[in-house]
């Protein structure tokens, strides 16, 4: 089944903690995305990445990083969590983003 | 930068009411539309798109939209809405060479 495949589902971790979130998809895309959705604010991107190795920032991505080493993975990593990254994380992918994403299960992150 | 309003923030229905949730964007070009669908707990999932053609698109599950290009706008819309229609709706618009935007997203309260 095709499918993009986030781990954990949900999270609860103290200030400065390092956490990392996975995301891994089956369908061989070559375009994967981070988002982060907040109550009134719809989904925010935080980065995406065009293919291995070739990431870049998107509307919000102060406080986290990512990295690409293998077509199939986009692992988001918060290296000092703080409470204002409670939220809830989407991870997409896509052959081409202009026509649209498949999308994960969510990782609702709580940071206390 | 395009940006996607979304103007009703929280919409109450009784069954068998019409739906109409409104979507305008700002971009000058060429763009492509989405409306994306979540349930309670569940992750995005695609009700409709339109690339081009016909600006009279039908997705899943009886829903349909309407673009409006000299408006700007692409509003969703279904005759007789179902208490399994209570979601969160997300209307998204994508260019060439930039990335995806979403709405704040509608949430629809069906009563049943």
């Amino acid at each position: 089944e095709a499918q993009v495949t986030q781990n954990p589902r949900y999270l609860i971790t103290v200030t400065g903690k390092k956490l990392t979130v996975t995301c891994s998809q089956n369908m061989n895309h070559e375009y994967m995305s981070w988002y982060r959705q907040d109550p009134g604010l719809g989904l925010r991107q935080i980065y995406y990445s065009m293919n291995v190795e070739v990431t870049d920032k998107g509307d919000v991505p102060e406080g986290y990083k990512v990295s690409r080493k293998e077509k199939r993975n986009f692992p988001l990593i918060l290296e000092s969590p703080s409470p204002n990254q409670t939220s809830l994380y989407f991870c997409a992918s896509s052959n081409d983003r202009y026509y649209g994403y498949t999308f994960g299960s969510g990782t609702r992150l709580t940071v206390v | 930068a395009q940006s996607v309003s979304q103007h009703n923030h929280h919409v109450i229905l009784s069954e068998a009411a019409s739906l109409e949730l409104g979507c305008n964007y700002s971009y000058g070009g060429t763009v492509n539309l989405f409306w994306y669908v979540q349930y309670p707990g569940q992750h995005l999932q695609l009700l409709l798109k339109y690339f081009s053609g016909d600006p009279l698109v039908k997705g899943i599950k009886g829903f349909e939209a309407e673009f409006i290009k000299s408006k700007f706008s692409f509003n969703l819309r279904k005759p007789s809405v179902q208490w399994s229609d209570t979601a969160e709706y997300f209307c998204a618009v994508n260019a060439r060479n930039n990335d995806m935007r979403f709405g704040a997203g509608t949430r629809l309260t069906v009563k049943p």
